[in-house]
């Protein structure tokens, strides 16, 4: 059964640092991962999803890296702002089945 | 594009009583929509794949007389919650498919359940 944990569970750092998000998963028979937001009381937004067969995606600010053979994905976010405060959850979507497992998520604070 | 709406955002009510989330997906077709459970400070918790046309598949745990899902049309499911108590109160939240090849996911806004 696939496993999905995230590090750190919450991170608070000052506005312009860049920060590093991890995701380890267990199984790395994977179809793809992709990274999502959530603002408090709010859905998830989706930032950036990486098949099996790449190795990162860029979108402005954010860099995520895969190496699905050791089972970490990493998400780099760079100068932070205060407007990236939010939880950022990794999911998994593994070979078998249609669903996403996903990780507990890092609450992040960007302070100004 | 791929814009999933979820409806109501918030609702607040009396134990005893059933209620209905719906989910629509308003710019392109879902053969897949999928329903998810959080409570709070904790992650998604897959509760069911709904399939256009076809029984709803329920992961283990899930209560699929309590929970039922009708996913009548390419672009609509619901979820209703039977006879819902206060344990049932969380924040709901689906998503649709999109791409058979990419499979990625676009959420909804969730729906806030408040059992009285």
């Amino acid at each position: 059964k696939q496993e999905v944990t995230q590090i750190p569970a919450a991170l608070s750092v000052p506005e312009g640092e860049n920060l590093v998000l991890n995701c380890s998963f267990t199984d790395s028979a994977i179809y793809n991962l992709q990274w999502f937001r959530q603002d408090p009381g709010k859905g998830l937004t989706s930032l950036l999803l990486i098949q099996s067969s790449q190795r990162e995606q860029t979108s402005g600010r954010l860099n995520a890296s895969l190496d699905k053979s050791s089972g970490r994905s990493t998400l780099y976010i760079a100068a932070s702002q205060p407007g990236d405060s939010a939880t950022y959850l990794c999911a998994v979507n593994d070979n078998y089945g249609q669903n996403f497992v996903f990780g507990p998520g890092t609450r992040l604070s960007v302070l100004p | 594009g791929a814009v999933v709406s979820q409806h109501p955002s918030w609702v607040i009510c009396k134990s005893g009583t059933s209620v209905k989330i719906e989910c629509r997906s308003l710019d392109f077709q879902a053969t897949t929509m999928f329903w998810y459970r959080q409570f709070p400070k904790q992650s998604l918790m897959l509760m069911a794949t709904s399939n256009e046309g076809s029984k709803a598949t329920y992961e283990q745990g899930v209560e699929k007389d309590k929970f039922l899902i009708n996913h009548a049309s390419l672009t609509l499911s619901t979820l209703t919650v039977t006879s819902a108590h206060p344990e049932d109160s969380s924040f709901y939240i689906c998503s649709a498919r999109v791409g058979q090849g990419i499979r990625s996911q676009h959420f909804g806004d969730g729906t806030r359940l408040s059992i009285l």
